[in-house]
């Protein structure tokens, strides 16, 4: 069974820093991209960033380029996204998910965290 | 970045209705396009993928369609655990971009 478990979430102050961790199991972990979704209150789904199964290729939204980086420990099935430079519009709750394929371009999400809270705040 | 432009926004329908929900991408996407369900405080469930391809375990009631640059997701006869909100997303191009959403709410 694919199980994925975000943590690291926290209230941090607008330019602080944060890194989001997603611990993955049920599936070998390599062979499929993952990507970070958010969810600001009340909002709608945003997709943020997504990275190939070697980690070898990277995307991210335009909101958060520059900002966030995306990476992965294959060797210990974890999925991790850095976020410097916050912001108040990067309140969200941030969800993990497990793409059909290999690679993120043309595979879709079929695998979903619980998502951790993130708030920036002073 | 491909732009989504999907509706209603929100509506208001009864057990047993027809309900039709529409994207419309900016560019064309072929039929790398996913539909997910989501209810409050929850993850997203996906739904449908390759724009009408029902992911195992969903309900036959929902369908999907389209190509293009435009995509409909269909409940056929609506039920009561289907009251959520409804999202689009293309996979064709980075950043892979979702749909503002439809909440269909109980009349």
């Amino acid at each position: 069974e694919v199980q994925l478990a975000e943590s690291g979430g926290d209230l941090v102050q607008p330019g602080g820093s944060l890194r989001l961790s997603c611990a993955a199991s049920g599936f070998t972990f390599s062979s499929h991209a993952m990507s970070w979704v958010r969810q600001a209150p009340g909002k709608g789904l945003e997709w943020v960033s997504g990275i190939s199964g070697s980690g070898g290729v990277a995307y991210y939204a335009d909101s958060v380029k520059g900002r966030f980086t995306i990476s992965r420990d294959n060797s210990k099935n974890t999925l991790f996204l850095q976020m410097n430079s916050l912001r108040a519009e990067d309140t969200a709750v941030y969800y993990c998910a497990h793409h059909s394929e290999v690679v993120p371009r043309n595979s879709y999400l079929d695998y979903w965290g619980h998502g951790t809270l993130v708030t920036v705040s002073s | 970045a491909i732009q989504w432009t999907q509706s209603p926004s929100s509506l208001s329908a009864s057990v047993g209705d027809r309900v039709i929900v529409t994207c419309r991408a900016s560019q064309g996407i072929i039929t790398a396009v996913a539909w997910y369900q989501q209810k409050p405080g929850k993850a997203p469930k996906l739904l449908i993928y390759d724009a009408s391809t029902l992911e195992n375990g969903v309900p036959s009631r929902f369908s999907g369609s389209g190509s293009g640059t435009d995509f409909t997701l269909t409940i056929s006869s609506l039920q009561p655990e289907d009251f959520a909100t409804y999202y689009c997303q293309q996979f064709n191009n980075p950043p892979f971009t979702f749909g503002g959403g439809t909440k269909v709410e109980i009349k």
